[in-house]
């Protein structure tokens, strides 16, 4: 198993442009999870999915948007990236139990 | 809302002292989650604790639960350098709510 594994691993944007982010999960999970982690700061609540095809916003979703149409599959879109948004992002899986995270993409905004 | 505290947020410590980190939380959860964060890396799972009075341990760390002060402890019992990371609670509600994290700096 490879647990939960994320797109891309690092990244640079301009102000302006838009990605996604992808997250991958081989335990069939129901729920997933997107966070993000500021230098210092403990982990802010994106976006989450308690299910395929369901979504629902976390404590920080302005600026971001999600997709689940596969229940292995979590995506994180950022349409027009700020600088606020320069940090380090996480996905998390979890039955719901315990939560299994990726290693995480590191993303940066100039 | 839920809203969770940590304290210590920073703690430096001597190998083979001991000492413990708090977690508050400000509304009812039934199950509590440790992880532990090492510089640059995603989060590991310690423990999670599912019920009043529960109790885990793991090594030289434990934690426990009393559900009902909404208070969760992460005990240390004679630190080594190697346990030098970053701490985090997470009660769980509908989603998991991180606390800011206790950064734990042992020193030989």
């Amino acid at each position: 198993n490879a647990g939960v594994t994320q797109t891309p691993k690092f990244r640079v944007l301009k102000t302006g442009q838009s990605m996604t982010l992808l997250c991958a999960q081989d335990m069939n999970h129901e729920y997933m999870y997107w966070y993000r982690q500021d230098p210092g700061m403990g982990l802010r609540l994106i976006h989450y999915s308690v299910g395929e095809g369901t979504t629902a916003k976390g404590e920080v979703p302005d600026g971001y948007n999600v997709s689940r149409l596969k229940k292995q599959n979590f995506l994180l879109g950022l349409e027009s990236a700020a600088p606020s948004q320069t940090s380090v992002y996480f996905c998390a899986s979890s039955y719901p139990g315990t939560g299994y995270f990726g290693p995480g993409t590191r993303l940066t905004v100039t | 809302e839920l809203k969770v505290e940590q304290n210590p947020l920073f703690l430096s410590m001597q190998e083979g002292k001991n000492y413990t980190i708090y977690c508050n939380y400000s509304t009812t959860s039934d199950r509590l989650y440790w992880y532990r964060q090492d510089p640059g890396k995603s989060l590991e799972s310690l423990f999670v604790l599912l019920s009043n009075g529960a109790v885990k341990q793991e090594g030289r760390l434990m934690a426990s639960l009393d559900t009902k002060a909404r208070l969760s402890t992460l005990h240390i019992t004679a630190a080594v350098h190697d346990l030098s990371a970053t701490y985090f609670c997470a009660p769980r509600g509908q989603n998991f709510v991180f606390g800011p994290g206790t950064r734990l700096s042992v020193l030989p």
